[in-house]
């Protein structure tokens, strides 16, 4: 079954600790990105990887790393996270000029 | 900046009315359009997209209008179901070159079908 996995789903953790999330897809896209999305804002581009070892930043990138060294592979790292990080992420992957699909989602809370 | 958009934030239909979702966009250069539907808790699905060679289409009880001429975008639900309640977002896209991968959403129209 074509999917995006992201995990965790839920996750709380306390200011400055090191954080990351998953993202793995298996229908071999060459794009992935990272969104968050917070009331009333929609979704909001984080990152994105145009493939393996290409990634740019996308609307909101501060506070947010990420890395693409396998076309299947896309996490989200936030060296020091802080609590206006809250929020609901997506991570999403598309080829060129189709619809993107789109993980489940991970609720994180800093608290 | 251009943007992709949404004319009203909240639709309240009927069960078994038809519903109708707009969306307006700015970038002229965009040639392909999807909608997603956004469930509580789930990510974004796709329901439907439309490239800029066509005017209509449709998918079962779902049918997307685009108007170049006013770059408006609609997304009509034929008999709304309650499990057709969600966020609908529109979002535009490159069919190809420059751009292609990038994706630009609107905020999301949320629909609540009245039993």
């Amino acid at each position: 079954e074509a999917q995006v996995t992201q995990n965790p789903r839920y996750l709380i953790t306390v200011t400055g600790k090191k954080l990351t999330v998953t993202c793995s897809q298996n229908m071999n896209h060459e794009y992935m990105s990272w969104y968050r999305q917070d009331p009333g804002l929609g979704l909001r581009q984080i990152y994105y990887s145009m493939n393996v070892e290409v990634t740019d930043k996308g609307d909101v990138p501060e506070g947010y790393k990420v890395s693409r060294k396998e076309k299947r592979n896309f996490p989200l790292i936030l060296e020091s996270p802080s609590p206006n990080q809250t929020s609901l992420y997506f991570c999403a992957s598309k080829r060129a000029g189709t619809e993107a699909f789109f993980g489940q989602g991970t609720r994180l809370t800093v608290v | 900046g251009e943007s992709v958009g949404l004319h009203l934030p909240t639709l309240s239909v009927q069960e078994g009315d038809n519903s109708i979702i707009n969306c307006a966009y700015s970038n002229s250069a965009s040639d392909y359009f999807i909608w997603y539907k956004q469930e509580s808790g789930k990510g974004p699905q796709f329901i439907i997209d439309i490239r800029s060679n066509m005017d209509k289409r449709q998918g079962q009880r779902v049918t997307v209008l685009l108007n170049k001429t006013v770059k408006h975008l609609s997304l009509q639900i034929a008999a709304t179901q309650p499990g057709d309640s969600a966020v609908y977002f529109c979002a535009e896209n490159r069919a190809s070159g420059a751009g292609s991968y990038q994706l630009t959403f609107g905020k999301g129209t949320k629909l609540s079908v009245i039993p």
